[in-house]
């Protein structure tokens, strides 16, 4: 399978707890995003890389967030201290140089936190 | 089963017959849109893209209309299948950055 890959796909801790999630992309494409999905709502952009630059970053990621992209490949989200607000599926897209190419998504990591 | 017009977060339809699902985006400057499937437990899945400088594009039993004067997207799938059943989300984005914003999902349901 050559699709993106997230692991692992679900994750159950308690509150105040610090989570890690990899994301590996397709691997000839050089853009990776992260996006949060509620229940019921659709993917909330979280923030995105070219290479392993991390280009822009969105309001909803708060300081406990951090995101990176070491050799330009597979990428973490943390969460540190996590809350109950967290509770969500977390997406990986990755994508082609061009923007106006479509982003494939992996399967997401569910976070539940206790 | 149709719905045309205005979006629905649910459309019911019977398998065989055509659906059309709509999607209203936000950003004027939004140059690129995609439509995605997404059936429960996993992730968004490609269905078919149309860039600005177009108005219609086919694929295979999938149709997608985009009226920027309206601001208006729409996804028609011929024949529904029950395999079709699933969350449809159209999503816009701009050349400079690509990250999507994402519509409000509509809940197919396909009667046998």
């Amino acid at each position: 399978d050559t699709g993106v890959s997230q692991n692992p796909r679900h994750k159950i801790t308690k509150r105040g707890q610090n989570v890690t999630f990899r994301c590996d992309p397709i691997s000839e494409h050089n853009r990776l995003y992260w996006y949060r999905q509620t229940l019921g709502q659709g993917p909330e952009f979280l923030t995105y890389f070219q290479n392993e630059a991390q280009l822009e970053k969105s309001r909803l990621l708060s300081d406990r967030f951090s995101a990176e992209r070491p050799k330009g490949s597979f990428s973490t989200l943390e969460i540190q201290r996590t809350e109950q607000g967290d509770s969500a599926m977390y997406l990986c897209a990755s994508g082609a140089g061009y923007s106006n190419q479509p982003q494939h998504f992996g399967d997401g990591t569910r976070l539940s936190i206790l | 089963g149709e719905s045309v017009g205005l979006h629905l977060p649910t459309l019911s339809v019977q398998e065989g017959d055509n659906s059309i699902i709509n999607c209203a985006y936000s950003n004027s400057a939004s140059d690129y849109f995609i439509w995605y499937k997404q059936e429960s437990g996993k992730g968004p899945q490609f269905i078919i893209d149309i860039r600005s400088n177009m108005d219609k594009r086919q694929g295979q039993r999938v149709t997608v209309l985009l009226n920027k004067t309206v601001k208006h997207l729409s996804l028609q799938i011929a024949a529904t299948q029950p395999g079709d059943s699933a969350v449809y989300f159209c999503a816009e984005t701009n050349i400079n950055t690509g990250k999507l914003i994402f519509g409000q999902g509509t809940t197919l349901q396909v009667k046998p």
